[in-house]
């Protein structure tokens, strides 16, 4: 069965600070993969995703994220937070190879921007 | 623009009893998932549903949960004898999928927040 790490359970960064996050699974086949994030008190929001093509794409809100396929990672980035970007980071990867289509979620990342 | 919505958004049980959760998929999205989400985890995959059918259980979904979704639209998650255990948060998310086969992305509902006395 697949499954997600996501390294850090909780980044703290100034405002205008950098960010990424990162994101490794551990399915060998065929994949899709997304950054869902949830803002406090509200639900998950896509953020961006990967299907095929280019490995780096851009998402909402400045966000973009890189797949590298001989590392099996899918890391978050952003080159300046906001305050208003603090929420938990969901990665989640759908491992279509298997002809499943379910999500696997990643544990998450929560991240405060100090203002 | 009409998202995924759920009811209801909070439900408190005593140990024993039955629950039932709706979802309320995007309109004409023909998949529909659930998922349950416990504190300091991501969603786990539950069960979906391509139209009426049920194509894909998780091993979480033990005999005492069951899912429908008779028609093709709405769908309802059943607990039956609730535990302790179950309490978490329920999570449905619809697509659409234009070629079977096909990848799909999937939007969520606002989850509904079971507490298992």
């Amino acid at each position: 069965a697949q499954s997600v790490s996501q390294h850090n359970h909780h980044v703290i960064l100034s405002e205008a600070a950098s960010l990424e996050l990162g994101c490794n699974y551990s399915y060998g086949g065929t994949v899709n993969l997304f950054w869902y994030v949830q803002y406090p008190g509200q639900h998950l929001q896509l953020l961006l995703k990967y299907f095929s093509g280019d490995p780096l794409v851009k998402g909402i809100k400045g966000f973009e994220a890189e797949f590298i396929k001989s590392k099996f990672s899918f890391n978050l980035r952003k080159p300046s937070v906001q305050w208003s970007d603090t929420a938990e980071y969901f990665c989640a990867v759908n491992a279509i190879g298997a002809g499943s289509y379910q999500l696997t979620f990643g544990k998450g990342t929560k991240l405060s921007v100090i203002p | 623009d009409t998202g995924v919505s759920q009811d209801p958004r909070h439900k408190i049980t005593k140990r024993g009893q039955n629950v039932t959760f709706r979802c309320d998929p995007i309109s004409e999205h023909n998949r529909l998932y659930w998922y349950r989400q416990t504190l300091g985890q991501g969603p786990e995959f539950l069960t979906y549903f391509q139209n009426e059918a049920q194509l894909e259980k998780s091993r979480l979904l033990s005999d005492r949960f069951s899912a429908e979704r008779p028609k093709g639209s709405f769908s309802t998650l059943e607990i039956q004898r609730t535990e302790q255990g179950d309490s978490a948060m329920y999570l449905c998310a619809s697509s659409l999928v234009i070629t079977s086969g096909s990848a799909d992305t999937q939007y969520f509902g606002p989850g509904t927040r079971l507490t298992v006395l």
